[in-house]
């Protein structure tokens, strides 16, 4: 069964600070994973994506992830916190390839940044 | 990016009272959508997938006869909730499968936020 466990459901910054947002994951197949963020009253946005190649990846608003398959952890960073960066942030694996393979997410972490 | 719409994004209904929301892939064919569901403060829950010309797989626990959903084209999937209660009341999000960069990718639509009295 595939899993994803985010460590920390609130996390507090402040601003310039380095974020870090922890996400672990479980799959039994090669995982493709996620970082999405969502602001109040929002869907979902795409921050970034690991499908394969290049393990350090880079997503919008200077985020990036590593996916590091020895620690089954795929972490979301960016050095300078901005203010818009306040937000609710879901890491997710998808384990399968076809249409139907469902998004497994976490139960999310909420991002504050303190002026 | 491809975009997903849903349409209301915002509903108050009576309690009683079916309420029909609208999930639209804009800018692709989505073989594939999915239902989400959100409490505040609280993960994306998978209530369906809805596959086109086909019934939908609903996830255990939600109730088929509460949720209807009918994916009737490759662009339109929609949740009805009928006999709406308040405590159907809730954050619903849809999303659209489509195969890009290599893998079958979802897109999220903006949510509809269903508030029963």
């Amino acid at each position: 069964a595939q899993s994803v466990t985010q460590l920390g459901s609130h996390v507090s910054v402040s601003e310039g600070a380095l974020v870090l947002l922890r996400c672990n994951y479980s799959s039994s197949v090669p995982p493709y994973l996620f970082w999405y963020v969502q602001y109040p009253n929002q869907g979902l946005q795409l921050l970034l994506k690991y499908t394969t190649g290049a393990t350090l990846v880079k997503g919008i608003n200077g985020f990036e992830a590593e996916f590091k398959k020895s620690e089954t952890s795929f972490h979301l960073t960016k050095p300078s916190a901005h203010m818009s960066d306040a937000a609710e942030y879901f890491c997710a694996v998808k384990p399968g390839y076809s249409s139907a393979s469902k998004i497994i997410f976490g139960s999310g972490t909420r991002l504050s940044i303190r002026p | 990016g491809a975009v997903v719409s849903q349409h209301p994004s915002r509903v108050i209904c009576k309690s009683g009272t079916s309420v029909k929301i609208e999930c639209r892939s804009l800018d692709f064919q989505a073989t594939t959508m999915f239902w989400y569901r959100q409490f505040p403060k609280q993960s994306l829950m998978l209530m369906a997938t809805s596959n086109e010309g086909s019934k939908a797989t609903y996830e255990q626990g939600v109730e088929k006869d509460k949720f209807l959903i009918n994916h009737a084209s490759l662009t339109l999937s929609t949740l009805t909730v009928t006999s709406a209660h308040p405590e159907d009341s809730s954050f619903y999000i849809c999303s659209a499968s489509e195969y890009t960069s290599g893998i079958n990718e979802q897109f999220f639509g903006p949510g509809t936020r269903l508030t029963v009295l």
